[in-house]
């Protein structure tokens, strides 16, 4: 099967740098992706890595590296509207091609 | 705008009845998926189709049923309520590059008393 760890909760402040990490035991899967989710509403697609590497999204990057089953979101220069959860995800055609999430991580921004 | 609706949008039921969330596409969009999302459980997959009348289990699926006879409507059905199906519901699509950007709908947040 597949399975996502991700912390459950950060804290910081306006503008830092959070890295919300995901380590992830599953085989043959296409690429990692991220969502944000604001309490009271649906996860919203964030980014997508389908290489090894940094894939940048504004203030948002995102890194993925398929050897060490690892990956990050990056969250530079803190704003309060990112108080919300993230969620990394995959999908694998080993799995029957089901999207599978991590538990997600709450990242509460703080003035 | 991936153009999906879930309805209801709240639903408060009794225990043992059954209950039918319904989810519409307007993009004929080949994944559809039914999530479940708890307080400190994040989201996990009930069931989901990868087209008309094909359908898989998730880690979920006990007390649950789905139907896809459209390309764009999945019914997610409670066979027979219970309290601990209590939660948010979430619709999803797949697409993007391998089907790998999800899209949401609204969420349906059912009670069960």
């Amino acid at each position: 099967g597949q399975s996502l760890e991700q912390p459950s909760e950060v804290t910081a402040v306006e503008g830092a740098i959070v890295q919300i990490n995901c380590t992830y035991q599953t085989s043959g899967f296409y690429g990692l992706s991220w969502y944000q989710q604001h309490d009271g509403g649906a996860p919203t697609f964030l980014s997508y890595n389908a290489l090894d590497g940094l894939e940048e999204t504004g203030r948002f990057s995102s890194f993925l590296s398929r050897s060490d089953s690892y990956g990050y979101l990056l969250l530079q220069e803190l704003q309060m509207k990112d108080s919300a959860s993230y969620f990394c995800a995959v999908r694998a055609e080993a799995a029957g091609n089901k999207l599978t999430f991590g538990g997600g991580t709450r990242v509460l921004v703080k003035p | 705008d991936a153009g999906i609706t879930q309805s209801p949008r709240h639903k408060v039921t009794e225990t043992g009845t059954p209950v039918t969330l319904r989810c519409h596409q307007t993009e004929n969009h080949r994944y559809m998926y039914w999530y479940r999302q708890d307080p400190g459980h994040g989201l996990r997959l009930i069931h989901y189709s990868y087209g008309v009348k094909d359908t898989d289990k998730g880690e979920v699926s006990d007390g649950y049923s789905v139907s896809r006879s459209k390309t764009e409507d999945f019914l997610l059905t409670l066979e027979s309520a219970t309290s601990s199906q209590t939660s948010v519901y979430f619709c999803a699509i797949s697409a993007g590059r391998r089907d790998t950007e999800a899209f949401f709908g609204q969420g349906t947040r059912l009670t069960v008393v």
